[in-house]
C-alpha cells in the first residue's frame, strides 16, 4: 500500500511570496489532515477534512492560508504571503475509521519551508 | 485549557528500559496515541490505548490511566535504533481531534 505523498521535500523562497504544498493520501482514507511542526515541538494541527469538507480549521491563520481538497482525495496548503515566522516542516496525514483499525495518522514526509 | 506535558529529554543506555510518561488535561479523552519520529522524518504510529491498562507490542508497551489522565511507554531491550522524538497524543472527541505534545527526545548511549 503506497504511503501519504507530499511534495516538494523542501522549499526556500523569499517573505511575501506566495508557496503551495501538495498531498496526495492513502487511497480510501476519508480523513486527512494538515500539520505545522517547529523543531522540537509537536505537530499543530491546521485543517482537518473529512472528505471534501473542512470540518476543523479554527487553527488556520485565514489571511494569508488556504486549503483546499477537491473530490475528496487530493489536497493542497497554500501560503500567501508567505512570512518570516511561517518556516517550519508542514506535514500532510491521512486515516480511515474502518472497523477493525485504530484510526491512527499516516503521515508524509513532510514538506520543509524555509523563508528568507 | 487543553494541555499534554511530556519530559523535554531522556537518555538511555543501549539493552536497557526505559519509561517516558505523558500526562494529559484535555475537555475530552477518546484515546491516547504513541508516534516515534526520527530526526527529519515524519511521525509513525507505535500505540493505541483507550481503555485503562497495559497494551503490548515486541518490545514496546504503553499503559493508561484514565482517572489519572496518565500513560507511559516503555521501551525494552533498547537499541541504537531507538534514538527519536516519542510524541504522546490524545484524541479528544469522536470526531479525532487531536492533542499533541511537544515530544521526549530519547538519546540512547552505548
Amino acid at each position: 500500500e503506497a504511503g501519504v505523498v507530499q511534495s516538494p521535500r523542501y522549499k526556500i523562497i523569499e517573505k511575501k511570496q506566495p508557496v503551495a504544498f501538495w498531498c496526495n493520501p492513502i487511497s480510501g482514507h476519508n480523513t486527512l489532515y494538515w500539520y505545522r511542526q517547529n523543531l522540537g515541538q509537536g505537530p499543530e494541527l491546521l485543517i482537518r477534512y473529512e472528505n471534501e469538507e473542512a470540518v476543523d480549521d479554527s487553527q488556520l491563520p485565514k489571511d494569508r492560508f488556504s486549503a483546499e481538497r477537491l473530490k475528496g482525495v487530493d489536497s493542497t496548503l497554500k501560503i500567501q504571503p508567505a512570512e518570516l515566522g511561517d518556516s517550519a516542516v508542514y506535514l500532510c496525514a491521512s486515516s480511515t475509521r474502518r472497523e477493525g483499525s485504530e484510526a491512527e495518522a499516516f503521515f508524509g514526509q513532510g514538506t520543509r519551508l524555509t523563508v528568507v | 485549557g487543553q494541555n499534554i506535558d511530556q519530559p523535554t529529554e531522556m537518555t538511555a543506555t543501549e539493552g536497557a528500559i526505559v519509561q517516558i510518561n505523558c500526562t494529559y488535561q484535555t475537555s475530552g479523552f477518546n484515546g491516547l496515541f504513541w508516534y516515534q519520529q526520527h530526526a527529519g522524518e515524519a511521525p509513525t504510529f507505535l500505540s493505541y490505548n483507550v481503555l485503562d491498562g497495559l497494551e503490548e507490542k515486541g518490545r514496546f508497551s504503553s499503559f493508561l490511566s484514565r482517572s489519572k489522565g496518565y500513560s507511559y511507554l516503555l521501551l525494552k531491550e533498547l537499541q541504537m535504533k531507538d534514538s527519536a522524538s516519542y510524541l504522546c497524543a490524545v484524541n479528544t472527541d469522536s470526531n479525532y481531534q487531536l492533542i499533541w505534545g511537544a515530544g521526549t527526545k530519547l538519546i540512547i548511549k552505548p
